[in-house]
């Protein structure tokens, strides 16, 4: 099957530690991105990626780092200097930065407590 | 500065009953706009996209959009209700204008009503 796929489902962590979300793609596409997601807000633009070794900051990404080290590939650590990471976390692919629709991961529900 | 407003936090339909879900959008250049769906702690769908040509685009599940130009708007339609269609659903926009990233509306919650 085609599609993107997010490990874990659902993440606990204590304040204070990183945390990496894993996002992987086997669509062949360019372009990847991870969300934020909060109740009422819709979805928020964290980072994106159009190729591999190349990735640019999104409208929240303090508090957040990415990698691109493969195509197939978009991790996303959530560090401690996020204030507020609690949220459901969705990843999305494209054909490439231009393409049109976006293909959504199922998500990942982080809570730090 | 692009922006999108989904006017409704929530809409309520009897099942069989026509729907519509309201979108309306602000961009500078030429607006792509979407329609996607999320049902409970899942990842969005694709439902359809208005990039350019008729006004009338049809999508998946039997939902449908119309572009109005005038009034900045982009409304998904449904003819006939399903308890199935229930969910939570996002409207889109991207400026044509070369850079321009994704900016999606807050969300409007359908409940189809039995």
């Amino acid at each position: 099957d085609g599609g993107i796929t997010q490990s874990p489902k659902y993440l606990f962590r204590k304040e204070g530690q990183n945390v990496t979300l894993s996002c992987e793609q086997n669509l062949n596409h360019d372009a990847m991105y991870w969300y934020r997601q909060d109740p009422g807000q819709g979805l928020r633009l964290i980072y994106y990626s159009q190729i591999v070794n190349d990735f640019q900051k999104g409208d929240i990404a303090e508090g957040y780092s990415v990698s691109r080290e493969k195509k197939e590939s978009f991790p996303l650590t959530v560090t401690s200097a996020q204030k507020n990471p609690t949220a459901f976390y969705l990843c999305a692919s494209s054909r490439s930065r231009d393409t049109y629709e976006q293909y959504f991961g199922p998500g990942t529900r982080l809570t730090v407590t | 500065a692009q922006s999108v407003a989904q006017p409704e936090d929530q809409v309520n339909v009897a099942e069989g009953n026509p729907l519509t879900v309201k979108c309306t959008y602000s961009v500078s250049g030429n607006p792509y706009l979407f329609w996607y769906v999320q049902y409970p702690n899942r990842g969005l769908q694709f439902l359809l996209k208005y990039i350019t040509g008729d006004n009338l685009v049809k999508g998946s599940y039997g939902f449908e959009a119309e572009f109005n130009k005038s009034q900045t708007s982009f409304h998904l339609k449904k003819p006939s209700a399903l308890v199935s269609d229930s969910a939570l659903y996002f409207c889109a926009v991207r400026s044509d204008n070369y850079g321009q990233n994704f900016v999606f509306g807050p969300g409007t919650r359908l409940s189809v009503l039995p």
